[in-house]
């Protein structure tokens, strides 16, 4: 079956770069279609959608966040990574993974989340 | 950007009751919408995709409607384990997504 988990740093400083590995299975980021994407949600509010990456590498960003994301991936490790640059406390969220159906916009697979703040 | 406007914002109702949720999106997105189901603590949950179509093992008193515009998503009748906060959210042809401001529903 497909899990998802998110790893990464709990806690980073304002003006730091926030690192993400997105560590998946049962499924292949090189089969034609699929996508992971990453979403976020502050403490009691909605969910915000950050970036995508496609099996071909093609990849997608919040308009409102481009410059500051990149996501990459690891065909070979499983892994997709989404970096932020200058973390703000308004950046705290629980940052999710997900996994994008072939040639669809729905995330069906979801991962745990992971809690980050951002604080000094 | 496509906007996404949800509404309510938050309802209450009583077991047995059909609940009635709208999205509205900023320009015509066809039928590139899916709903969600989030509970407290948990990951979102996909019920709905394409609008219309329900997710393989989710119950059928869950369901979509609309194009263009303007969507419904309705419980047909209200369950105690249906307590949740839920979001449309819409892809623009892959190139972007954007998800609505999310209802919480709970029980009367």
């Amino acid at each position: 079956q497909i899990t998802l988990k998110e790893s990464g740093p709990t806690l980073v400083k304002p003006t730091q770069t926030l690192t993400l590995t997105c560590t998946f299975s049962g499924f292949s980021l090189s089969t034609s279609g699929v996508g992971v994407g990453w979403i976020r949600q502050p403490p009691g509010k909605a969910l915000e959608w950050l970036a995508l990456i496609y099996w071909n590498d093609d990849k997608r960003y919040s308009p409102s966040l481009k410059s500051r994301l990149t996501i990459t991936k690891d065909t070979s490790k499983n892994q997709v990574v989404l970096t932020m640059t200058n973390m703000d406390p308004v950046d705290t969220a629980t940052y999710y993974c997900a996994h994008q159906r072939a040639a669809a916009g729905s995330f069906d697979y979801w991962g745990q989340g992971t809690l980050v703040t951002v604080s000094s | 950007d496509i906007q996404m406007t949800q509404s309510p914002s938050s309802l209450s109702a009583s077991v047995g009751d059909r609940v009635t949720i709208t999205c509205q999106a900023s320009q015509d997105i066809s039928n590139y919408l899916n709903w969600y189901q989030q509970k407290p603590g948990k990951a979102p949950k996909l019920l709905i995709y394409d609008a219309s179509n329900l997710e393989t093992g989710v119950p059928s008193r869950f369901s979509g409607s609309g194009s263009g515009t303007d969507f419904t998503f309705t419980i047909s009748s209200l369950q105690p384990e249906d307590i949740a906060t839920y979001y449309c959210q819409q892809y623009d042809n892959l190139l972007s997504l954007t998800f609505g401001g999310g209802t919480k529903v709970e029980i009367k």
